[in-house]
């Protein structure tokens, strides 16, 4: 069975650092892993997905990475910025049917202006 | 234009009562969900369906009854409402399993 576990629970920095989340999942199998931000009161907004075969993706100031063999994903933000407040949701893929995702319980990140 | 959308954003209903939230994707995909995150923000998988088929059913209380009339559609019925179901409902759909699973705004249910 998946766990997914995210280091830290909570993280506040200075506007302008660069930042790791980490995310460490327990069965190698995993099909994709996707991180998602989740602002107050709203849905999950995906940031980017990173299928098996796959090492790392990049979005702007966000990249994504994987290691399947030792079991760990890490999101990095460069130049971080207020509107980066949010929380960072870790996802495994469970498989490639509609078998769905298994979450960490996420980063709290807040970056102080 | 929204592409996952789900009514109603906010519930409050009363215990043994029986509600339901609707869920509509604009995506064309072919693969929905619907997740549960609880009162610690912890988000969990409860159903899902590919091509109006159930294919996931996590251990849910049999009063949970989703229902897919079509594949741009996944509803979730609730019955005998408990207080432990307050929740926030989130449905998602992707184009199959190994993509990009998009998410609704979900809908916060409390019960009284």
């Amino acid at each position: 069975k998946q766990e997914v576990t995210q280091i830290p629970a909570a993280l506040s920095v200075p506007e302008g650092e660069n930042l790791v989340l980490n995310c460490s999942f327990t069965d190698s199998a995993i099909y994709n892993l996707q991180w998602f931000r989740q602002d107050p009161g709203k849905g999950l907004t995906s940031l980017l997905l990173i299928q098996s075969s796959q090492r790392e993706q990049t979005s702007g100031r966000l990249n994504a990475s994987l290691d399947k063999s030792s079991g760990r994903s890490t999101l990095y933000i460069a130049a971080s910025q207020p509107g980066d407040s949010a929380t960072y949701l870790c996802a495994g893929g469970r498989g490639g049917g509609a078998d769905g995702l298994t979450f960490g319980k996420g980063t709290h990140l807040i970056i102080q202006p | 234009d929204t592409a996952v959308s789900q009514t109603p954003k906010y519930l409050v209903t009363q215990m043994g009562n029986d509600k339901s939230i609707k869920c509509e994707q604009n995506l064309g995909h072919d693969t929905m969900y619907w997740y549960k995150q609880d009162s610690k923000k912890f988000l969990k998988i409860m159903f899902s369906y590919n091509n109006k088929e159930l294919i996931i059913n996590e251990t849910v209380p049999n009063r949970f009854s989703p229902k897919s009339p079509d594949k741009a559609h996944l509803n979730l019925h609730i019955n005998s409402l408990e207080l432990g179901d307050s929740a926030v409902y989130f449905c998602a759909s992707s184009l199959d399993g190994g993509n990009t699973i998009y998410f609704g705004e979900g809908s916060w249910l409390t019960v009284v």
